[in-house]
């Protein structure tokens, strides 16, 4: 059974704080790592892609980097805000397919 | 930024009953997906769909479920006959490519009582 785990389930920060959670997938048959920042009653809203083992990508205070080889992710939050209060999914997808396989998520809450 | 749009946003219905849900997807996507989300679990890849027909579904997606894009803008699930549980968070997406993001819409929750 291919499985995503993440960790930790939930996360609460004082704002001005830097977090990070990670993502743990199956690491044979990798196609790529998928990041999803999800709001209450909003509908899950991409953050990153990553294919290649080493990638690192950058949007603003977030990042995210890519283990293939040990199956594993990380997101950083630097500075954390309130606004970012939301549940932070990973999901991957396996060579030749077409689904996300996703995680729990890690849900993050960021107080003033 | 465009969108992917779902309707309704809440339906229910009494249980053995047809539903359709609908969604429009970003018009110049080319990949179109359904996923579900049961209250406290995972969500999880009902059918993606390419080409005009279905490239990939999983086992949860049975003979009661099919998929349509009846007019090139378009994308509905039909469940045929719904059970209780059926109910959960229905999400359509849709993308450029499976190396892409998926563009998500936000869902439509249905209950079958």
């Amino acid at each position: 059974i291919l499985n995503v785990e993440q960790s930790p389930q939930s996360l609460h920060v004082q704002e001005g704080d830097s977090t990070n959670f990670t993502c743990s997938f199956p690491s044979s048959n990798f196609y790529a790592l998928h990041w999803y920042r999800w709001e209450t009653a909003k509908s899950p809203e991409a953050l990153f892609v990553m294919t290649l083992n080493g990638d690192e990508k950058k949007k603003g205070r977030i990042s995210a980097t890519l283990n293939t080889k040990e199956g594993y992710s990380y997101l950083y939050i630097k500075g954390s805000q309130p606004e970012d209060s939301a549940t932070y999914l990973c999901a991957f997808t396996m060579d030749s397919s077409y689904k996300l396989i996703f995680g729990s998520g890690t849900r993050l809450l960021v107080r003033p | 930024e465009p969108e992917v749009t779902q309707t309704p946003s809440h339906q229910v219905t009494q249980m053995g009953q047809e539903v359709i849900l609908r969604c429009v997807p970003i018009s110049n996507h080319l990949y179109f997906y359904w996923y579900r989300q049961i209250l406290g679990q995972k969500v999880e890849f009902l059918v993606s769909f390419y080409n005009n027909e279905i490239s990939e579904k999983s086992e949860i997606f049975d003979d009661q479920f099919s998929v349509e894009r009846p007019d090139g803008s378009n994308f509905t699930l039909k469940i045929r006959s719904t059970k209780l549980e059926d109910s959960a968070m229905y999400f359509c997406a849709s993308s450029t490519g499976t190396g892409y993001g998926y563009t998500f819409g936000s869902g439509t929750r249905l209950t079958v009582v």
